[in-house]
């Protein structure tokens, strides 16, 4: 049972432009999202989170926004730079952060 | 910080072994997770502690993997009588807080 899903497999942007990676959850319990990214051959490196109190949280760059109503959340990425190119997870837990369920990851290519 | 350190790096086993991996993770890091990741997967909860106690277990683990935290520091992760369907990639990360995870750079196991 897939309780965390990042449906697109994929996704390509030009440099400059901005980068948007979805995520759903299933689980009303989740309070805490996070995401990664990961280069081949590299663990997972932790990039922004976002507690169920808060819809946004922004990082440089990085800007995560959280529709709890919809089960949504979303990583933008502004101005995408090729570095960025690598597989980006979504993860979740409860309040007690024992247990974190990952999504299936998007691969982004950010072309020059 | 140094980062989170994983050894072996790679390992690779005949079916029926058993093996064992390392985990140092961050100092003071009283939070400490296991993973497994397969190809085109995003991370799979395996077990997690919290100091020396081992507070959540996937029920997926089956009874030939057991994990060790005996001193609320370093951590191991047993697979005994090894399957060719535990080859994949186990990964281990700490952290302090509930909305972050650091991650280490993984073990590479192949059962042959």
């Amino acid at each position: 049972d897939q309780q965390v899903k990042q449906n697109s497999p994929s996704l390509s942007v030009q440099e400059g432009r901005i980068s948007i990676l979805n995520c759903d959850y299933t689980n009303s319990m989740f309070d805490y999202f996070l995401w990664y990214k990961k280069y081949p051959a590299e663990g997972p490196t932790f990039l922004i989170s976002i507690s169920s109190i808060k819809d946004k949280n922004e990082d440089g760059r990085f800007t995560v926004f959280l529709n709890k109503s919809a089960k949504h959340l979303s990583l933008h990425i502004v101005p995408s730079q090729p570095g960025d190119s690598a597989v980006y997870f979504c993860a979740a837990s409860s309040n007690t952060g024992n247990q974190f369920y990952f999504g299936t990851g998007t691969s982004l290519t950010v072309i020059p | 910080d140094t980062g989170v350190s994983q050894d072996p790096r790679h390992k690779i086993t005949k079916r029926g072994q058993n093996v064992t991996f390392r985990c140092d993770p961050i100092s003071e890091h009283n939070r400490l997770y296991w993973y497994r990741q397969t190809l085109g997967q995003g991370p799979e909860f395996l077990t997690y502690f919290q100091n020396e106690a081992q507070l959540e277990k996937s029920r997926l683990l089956s009874d030939r993997f057991s994990a060790e935290r005996p001193k609320g520091s370093f951590s191991t992760l047993e697979i005994q009588r090894t399957e060719q369907g535990d080859s994949a990639m186990y990964l281990c990360a700490s952290s302090r807080h509930v909305n972050t995870q650091y991650f280490g750079p993984g073990t590479r196991l192949t059962v042959l």
